[in-house]
């Protein structure tokens, strides 16, 4: 079981928007609609962002938004804030009931 | 409001067990849902460790398979974690946070430092 891939850092301008990708293969984000997204800012616990590929929880900015496509999902912030900045995590259901995490990609709004 | 407060040793030496409690409020562990334990080392990302259900079925990452232990108590609304023969690389920030039943978690506890060293 590998972590899924991220890209280690995004950057963008206030008012930006920017896409997060979150590569695993067809036994994790290809083979289910099982992706969620996690915010954390430093010091405090993960934020569900996204669920199910595509799904907000109650509460959290419709600025967020959530797609798949083949092995790969992907996070989209659009009208960058400047408290996006955070660290961002992907996860995704895998076989045989596992659950597995990207490495994290640190978001900088410049 | 569901709440999740970690506990235990934040210091642990080299080959011992490591042992956390995650205390649950707000919600009764015996109605369902799974509840996971997630580490977050030292300038790496996140990894899921391990998820227990109400009922006590327990689902582990392959890689820490052979060293984890999690269980329930549904009297005292918490569940735990034990990791044996613990190293440096067991160095995290330990969260416990509850799973819905598509694989996602929408509660966290606030985590805690667990430092493996002599």
């Amino acid at each position: 079981q590998s972590a899924l891939t991220q890209p280690a850092s995004v950057s963008g301008s206030p008012g930006q928007s920017i896409t997060i990708s979150c590569t695993g293969t067809s036994s994790d984000v290809g083979g289910y609609n099982y992706v969620s997204w996690y915010q954390q800012h430093p010091g405090k616990a993960p934020k569900l962002m996204i669920y199910d590929v595509s799904n907000r929880p109650s509460g959290v900015s419709n600025h967020f938004s959530g797609s798949k496509s083949g092995n790969t999902a992907s996070l989209t912030i659009s009208g960058l804030q400047a408290e996006d900045e955070a660290d961002y995590y992907c996860s995704s259901y895998a076989s045989n009931n596992t659950l597995v995490f990207g490495g994290g990609t640190k978001l900088t709004v410049l | 409001q569901v709440q999740l407060q970690e506990s235990g040793p934040g210091l642990v030496k080299p080959s011992e067990t490591l042992s956390l409690t995650c205390a649950v409020s707000g919600y009764s562990i015996s109605r369902g849902y799974f509840w996971g334990w997630i580490r977050l080392p030292p300038g790496k990302g996140l990894e899921w460790i391990g998820s227990i259900s109400h009922s006590g079925t327990t689902y582990y990452n392959p890689s820490l398979k052979s060293r984890v232990t999690i269980s329930v108590d549904t009297s005292k609304n918490q569940f735990s974690l034990k990791l044996s023969s613990v190293t440096a690389a067991d160095t995290a920030v330990y969260y416990c946070a509850r799973r819905k039943v598509t694989p996602y978690f929408n509660y966290w506890g606030q985590g805690t430092l667990v430092i493996v060293s002599s």
